[in-house]
């Protein structure tokens, strides 16, 4: 079963920052959080991932707050190609590749 | 030329039928995996394999059978069809132990009838 809880669905600008939060309150000290979306017909993405420093890649920022309760993913220039359920996970390295994916949030990137 | 490439991109079949679902990686990793996502998207993982040898079964009935002939290959066998099975089914890969490096196949979208 998932353990995190996200909105259902957001909307963002083309070309502004998208900011997807996730909540995560019952984590234990060795999982991470670890993102991934999903295009419409498409087999999921890994976008990022992190402990408890925030995290950035070319794709994207992590924030995660100081008591890892929760989380929020940025896009920091959305374009229509993010289009996509964000999956927000928790898990320890090990169990990492199971992947359970709860409902995510919808994003639409408008033009 | 496609990372990880699955055969069928549809499979329409009826109940108690056997079929099989094809899939290769190009990228010389060494883990292949299967996952189910079913109606509501839930994704869960079902098999994985290392260097061809079961690494993970997630309780799934033993009407799955995965094959992995060479470690470029992880076939997914599926005996006596049922209506619960209709899902996407993803084969994926990736190095071994660097999950965050996995590419995933473009899915199969099996529907018994």
């Amino acid at each position: 079963d998932a353990k995190t809880t996200q909105p259902p669905s957001m909307d963002c600008a083309e070309g502004r920052a998208a900011n997807l939060p996730c909540n995560h309150s019952t984590i234990s000290g060795n999982e991470y959080v670890y993102w991934y979306r999903q295009i419409h017909s498409q087999g999921p993405q890994y976008i990022i991932h992190g402990l408890k420093n925030n995290e950035t890649n070319e794709m994207a920022s992590l924030i995660i707050t100081e008591d890892r309760k929760s989380s929020t993913l940025i896009l920091p220039h959305a374009t229509l190609r993010d289009t996509a359920v964000y999956y927000c996970i928790v898990s320890d390295i090990q169990g990492a590749q199971k992947l359970v994916f709860g409902q995510g949030t919808r994003l639409t990137i408008n033009p | 030329d496609t990372a990880v490439s699955q055969t069928p991109k549809y499979l329409v079949t009826q109940m108690g039928n056997d079929k099989s679902i094809k899939c290769e990686q190009n990228l010389g990793h060494d883990t292949m995996y299967w996952y189910k996502q079913d109606s509501k998207k839930f994704l869960k993982i079902m098999f994985s394999y290392n260097n061809k040898e079961l690494i993970i079964n997630e309780t799934v009935p033993n009407r799955f059978s995965p094959k992995s002939p060479d470690k470029a290959h992880l076939n997914l066998h599926i005996n006596s069809l049922e209506l619960g099975d209709s899902a996407v089914y993803f084969c994926a890969s990736s190095p071994s132990d660097r999950f965050t490096e996995a590419f995933f196949g473009q899915g199969t979208r099996l529907t018994v009838v």
